[in-house]
């Protein structure tokens, strides 16, 4: 019931598309549903995260859509860049994010030009 | 720099060895978690403690222990290495009750030979 199911595995996007990516979970004491993103030798960074108070959240050229019912929410990267290319994870937790945080497979997505 | 230090950021030892990962956590931050990430398990919670007090205890081996000193530094130790047990681990701090989730090292990258 701990588990956090994400898809794809990989993504291949064209520059300035939108790349989405699909995460899943069981446990619904979840409450907090944060997406990190990491680069090559780096830790993973926060990049965005929701409650499930709200059913979507924007930051810039990132957003989370949040489905409660269907307990899944998702990441969309707008306007894709090479930059952007890197490993994402989906996480979750309880305790708005006091307690651990239980990671996704994470999605390794490739902006080509 | 995330403001969590981890120290080395590489270790190469031989089975049946033990090291030790070091964490500061950023100024201020009163948990710090532990995770492993290996490329087929993704990251894995090892352990978290809280202003010196362990909080919550993840999949960790009974091979490895960690604690919390009292300037808030953390240590995890490896013990009995083996080859299974090369991965990168990371270290992520967080205060409570806060909104902007973990921060998470640069990791250290264990090679067990």
């Amino acid at each position: 019931q701990q588990q956090v199911k994400q898809s794809p595995q990989s993504l291949i996007v064209q520059k300035g598309g939108i790349s989405i990516i699909n995460c899943a979970y069981e446990n619904t004491a979840f409450d907090y549903f944060p997406w990190y993103q990491q680069f090559p030798g780096k830790g993973p960074a926060l990049l965005i995260a929701i409650r499930p108070d709200v059913s979507e959240k924007k930051e810039g050229r990132f957003t989370i859509s949040f489905n409660k019912s269907a307990k899944q929410f998702s990441l969309h990267i707008m306007d894709s860049q090479p930059g952007d290319s890197a490993t994402y994870f989906c996480a979750a937790s309880r305790s708005f994010g006091n307690e651990k945080l239980t990671f996704g497979t994470g999605t390794r997505l490739t902006i080509i030009p | 720099d995330s403001g969590v230090t981890q120290t080395p950021k590489h270790l190469i030892t031989a089975t049946g060895q033990r090291v030790t990962l070091r964490c500061s956590p950023r100024s201020g931050d009163l948990s710090v978690y532990w995770y492993q990430q290996s490329l087929d398990q993704g990251l894995q919670f090892l352990i978290q403690y809280y202003n010196g007090e362990e909080r919550a205890k993840g999949n960790i081996l009974e091979r490895f222990s960690a604690q919390q000193f009292p300037d808030l530094h953390s240590e995890l130790n490896l013990s009995s290495l083996e080859l299974g047990d090369s991965a990168l681990y990371f270290c992520a701090s967080s205060v409570a009750m806060a909104d902007y989730g973990y921060t998470f090292g640069s990791g250290t990258r264990l090679t067990v030979v």
